[in-house]
């Protein structure tokens, strides 16, 4: 069965340093997302991606924040000054349609600010 | 406000009997509702959806029951397996793509 991987698995970096989150969709998807869960809350949406735009962000999803597709496989979310509260687990998914249709996580990445 | 919530942080369940998860949506727009199971160290995994045109679906061992007067949603499994141990998320849609969670119930099946 097709899914959605990401890596690394986890990163450890300092504060202020740039981290970039990789993620392979599943092949035939075209819609691509970013979530992140900080330990004992909710999973939150960050941003939504498509035709190589953004289509909706949330306000988490603020200027330090940029996501990309590199080539054809590879969706990346860059965080370009890492604080403290960018901890988190940082979950990528993708769906086939747009609107009401299952989305697909990946096993995450844990990214711990230091 | 716009939010997904669950009533009960933890259930045990003994193995063999039903379980049934609750959660409250505050967004009288939301028209799409999914479960999600998320087990230690992995993401979140679909296991069912249910559109506001429908009250009730069925999945393998899984029913999702939608109460759109009371902005309530549940689900229930069947005979508890101890694999069903984990963490289930209910979420939400309104317009757009964008998955609003609720806060999670973790499930323990007692062998």
């Amino acid at each position: 069965e097709p899914e959605v991987t990401q890596t690394p698995s986890h990163q450890v970096t300092q504060m202020g340093q740039e981290v970039i989150l990789r993620c392979v969709p599943i092949s035939n998807h075209l819609y691509f997302y970013w979530y992140r869960q900080i330990l004992g809350q909710k999973v939150e949406f960050l941003v939504s991606f498509y035709n190589n735009e953004i289509s909706e962000k949330s306000e988490i999803f603020d200027d330090q924040f940029s996501v990309e597709r590199p080539d054809g496989s590879n969706f990346t979310l860059k965080i370009r000054s890492t604080k403290l509260e960018d901890s988190a687990m940082y979950f990528c998914a993708s769906s086939e349609l747009a609107g009401k249709d299952e989305q697909y996580f990946g096993p995450g990445t844990r990214l711990t600010v230091t | 406000g716009e939010s997904v919530g669950l009533h009960l942080p933890t259930l045990s369940v003994q193995e063999g009997d039903n379980s049934i998860i609750n959660c409250a949506y505050s967004n009288s727009a939301s028209d799409y509702f999914i479960w999600y199971k998320q087990e230690s160290g992995k993401g979140p995994q679909f296991i069912i959806d249910i559109r506001s045109n429908m009250d009730k679906r069925q999945g393998q061992r899984v029913t999702v029951l939608l109460n759109k007067t009371v902005k309530h949603l549940s689900l229930q499994i069947a005979a508890t397996q101890p694999g069903d141990s984990a963490v289930y998320f209910c979420a939400d849609q309104a317009a757009g793509n964008k998955l609003t969670f609720g806060g999670g119930t973790r499930v323990l099946v007692k062998p």
